[in-house]
């Protein structure tokens, strides 16, 4: 079946505005992740969505950062007035929850000049 | 925040010979989980290795967990230049699902 799906594939943004980025999951899994890679920070946990649970938002790093998983399937991530330092690739993954394997998307690479 | 330091940061080898990374973390996991990475985009699933379990093999991956020492070990044996990546580790503790990720071993497999 298909894989986890991320669009965009590369956005660039200007500082200040605000971008949205789409997460697909596999179907069936109950658990959705977002991550971000960038050069700084290496690869961390953002926010992570099981089931109709409370999402965990412990990782995002400020309050422009929100994310909302519509119907228990499609995430978004919206930054708000993005500044240069979201600069980075942002990964979502899905899984059956549980401790079970994270299956990751291609990531959206996002440039905020 | 990253959970552990993996080793060596780089690596290069030639095809045909074993390729070895080790992994380190901070506190007790539920599992461990490796990862490849080409190009900088998506992550590709290796293999899951529960806190219980010490040693899982998949085709030419070899992982190992010592849990009392903190470390895992990935061995790619009869290495390929496709193998050229890099490597991550990621921990999983507690009662969240969320993954720590390791620092990355960027591995070079020349022909």
């Amino acid at each position: 079946g298909a894989g986890v799906s991320q669009s965009p594939s590369n956005k660039v943004t200007e500082k200040g505005k605000d971008v949205e980025l789409r997460c697909d999951p596999i179907s069936g899994h109950t658990a959705l992740y977002w991550y971000r890679q960038s050069l700084g920070q290496g690869l961390e946990f953002l926010i992570y969505f099981q089931g109709n649970s409370a999402p965990d938002k412990s990782g995002l790093p400020s309050d422009r950062f929100s994310a909302e998983r519509t119907g228990g399937s499609v995430s978004t991530l919206t930054i708000q007035r993005t500044q240069q330092e979201d600069s980075a690739v942002y990964l979502c993954a899905s899984s059956r929850g549980g401790q079970e394997t994270q299956y990751f998307g291609p990531g959206t690479r996002l440039l905020v000049l | 925040s990253q959970q552990g330091e993996e080793d060596p940061q780089a690596l290069s080898i030639q095809e045909g010979e074993n390729a070895t990374m080790n992994c380190s973390y901070k506190t007790s996991i539920n599992n461990l989980q490796w990862y490849r990475q080409n190009s900088g985009r998506g992550l590709v699933h290796l293999i899951l290795i529960r806190s219980n379990e010490r040693e899982k093999h998949s085709g030419r991956l070899r992982v190992t967990l010592d849990t009392s020492k903190k470390s895992s070990s990935l061995l790619i044996t009869a290495s390929r230049a496709a193998d050229t990546a890099s490597y991550f580790c990621a921990t999983s503790r507690g009662d969240t699902d969320k993954l720590i990720f390791g620092t990355g071993t960027r591995l070079q497999v020349f022909p």
